[in-house]
Formats: C-alpha cells, sequence, structure tokens
C-alpha cells in the first residue's frame, strides 16, 4: 500500500517569490510520482511526473520538482511564482509494475498555494 | 481534441434516492478510474477499468456503490439508496496506460458534484 503527505495544507506567499510545496510518501514497492493542479472551478491537471532517470523533473508553468529516494521526498518547486499560480496541489503516486494497483492514484491531502500581490 | 467528459455536472438528490453519474473518456485509452473528492477525506481512488480485464473495485467504500463500463468506453457509476457521506465530486479519468505502462497520465474530467439532502 502507498500513503502520501503534504506537511503543508495552505502556503501563503508574495508574487515574484520562491516556493516550493513540500510531498513525502511511503510505500512498500518502487513508485512513480506526480503532482496535479486543480484551479478554483476546474478539474485536475498534470503539472509532471517521475517516471526514472533523471531525478530533476521540469515540469508546465515553470515548476519542477525533485525526487529523492533516500529521503521518500518529492518536493515541488518554482523559483517565481505568479498570481496566477494561485491554485490546489496534489502530490501522487502509483506502483511502477502491475498487479492489482497498477496505475492507481493515491494522492496527498493537497496544498493550497495562494500568491498575494 | 476531446477530453474527458463527465455529466451531469451537479447532482442533488435526497437521501435513499438512487444516482447514475456517467463519464466518456478520451477516445482510445484504455483505461479508465473513478476517484472521489471531499473535504474530509481528499481525493479518494474508488474503481479502475482496464481493456477487458476485471475491474479493481477496492476503493468502493460500500456495496451501495457500483460501476460498468460498457464497449470499452462509457462508464456509469451508480450509487444506490445515497447518504448524505456520499456528497462529494466524483471524478473520472482516462488514461493510455496499457501503452504508456501504470506511469500514463491519467487526463481528468470536471467531475460531477453530488450533493445528498
Amino acid at each position: 500500500a502507498q500513503s502520501v503527505t503534504q506537511l503543508d495544507s495552505q502556503v501563503p506567499v508574495f508574487e515574484e517569490a520562491p516556493v516550493e510545496l513540500r510531498c513525502n510518501y511511503s510505500s512498500s514497492v518502487s513508485v512513480y510520482l506526480f503532482w496535479y493542479v486543480q484551479y478554483p472551478n476546474q478539474g485536475l491537471q498534470l503539472l509532471l511526473k517521475y517516471l526514472s532517470g533523471s531525478t530533476l523533473v521540469k515540469g508546465i508553468n515553470g515548476f519542477e520538482a525533485e525526487f529523492n529516494k533516500s529521503q521518500t521526498s518529492f518536493h515541488l518547486r518554482k523559483p517565481s511564482v505568479h498570481i496566477s499560480d494561485t491554485a490546489e496541489y496534489f502530490c501522487a503516486v502509483s506502483p511502477d509494475a502491475g498487479g492489482t494497483s497498477y496505475g492507481k492514484l493515491t494522492f496527498g491531502q493537497g496544498t493550497i498555494l495562494t500568491v498575494h500581490p | 481534441g476531446a477530453g474527458v467528459s463527465q455529466s451531469p455536472s451537479n447532482k442533488v438528490t435526497e437521501k435513499g434516492k438512487d444516482v447514475e453519474l456517467r463519464c466518456d473518456p478520451i477516445s482510445g485509452h484504455t483505461a479508465l478510474y473513478w476517484y472521489r473528492q471531499s473535504l474530509g477525506q481528499g481525493l479518494e481512488f474508488l474503481i479502475y477499468f482496464q481493456g477487458n480485464s476485471a475491474p479493481d473495485k477496492s476503493g468502493l467504500p460500500s456495496d451501495r456503490f457500483s460501476a460498468e463500463r460498457t464497449g470499452g468506453s462509457v462508464s456509469t457509476l451508480t450509487i444506490q439508496r445515497t447518504q448524505q457521506e456520499d456528497s462529494a465530486v466524483y471524478l473520472c479519468a482516462s488514461s493510455l496506460v496499457g501503452l504508456e505502462g501504470p506511469g500514463g497520465t491519467q487526463y481528468f474530467g470536471p467531475g460531477t458534484r453530488l450533493t445528498v439532502l
């Protein structure tokens, strides 16, 4: 089984400041890692994902995340945020192999990022 | 191209009534998922369909919940004898997991907001 912990439920920042949204996971098997974003009154959209290879993953809208296997973390970062980045961000994992959990996403509780002018 | 669509967008029902929620996945996507998003529980996996394989129903919260996928395309999630705790946003997602493996991007629909009075 997998579990995901997003350490901050809310993160307020000022425009053009850097931001880091923290995510830690627990799993008995190897996993793939994802960050999704949900803008107000919209559906979930994939920001980025780590499947294999380089541990630094770049996504859309200037976001990036780094997979740290030893710390079981996948923190999301952006060097300079915009008002339009205000949204809820979800970290998720899925097993990387077959079996009954194939492809199933386990989500964290979400982090609400609010960017102030 | 067309994304994942869900209907209705909003559903208000009385406690004890049955409801049906519909999902139209992206054409050609082999995998279809249902998730539930609620204030208390966050985003939870409900059920997963992959091709002609038996569905993974491990996330269904009770036997009042069922789902089917006809012809490998459209899916219907049925909740019988609805309870107030069933109030949530029900999200559907589809992916090319059969081709991309378990890390295939899941594309989410806009959701159906269910309110049980």
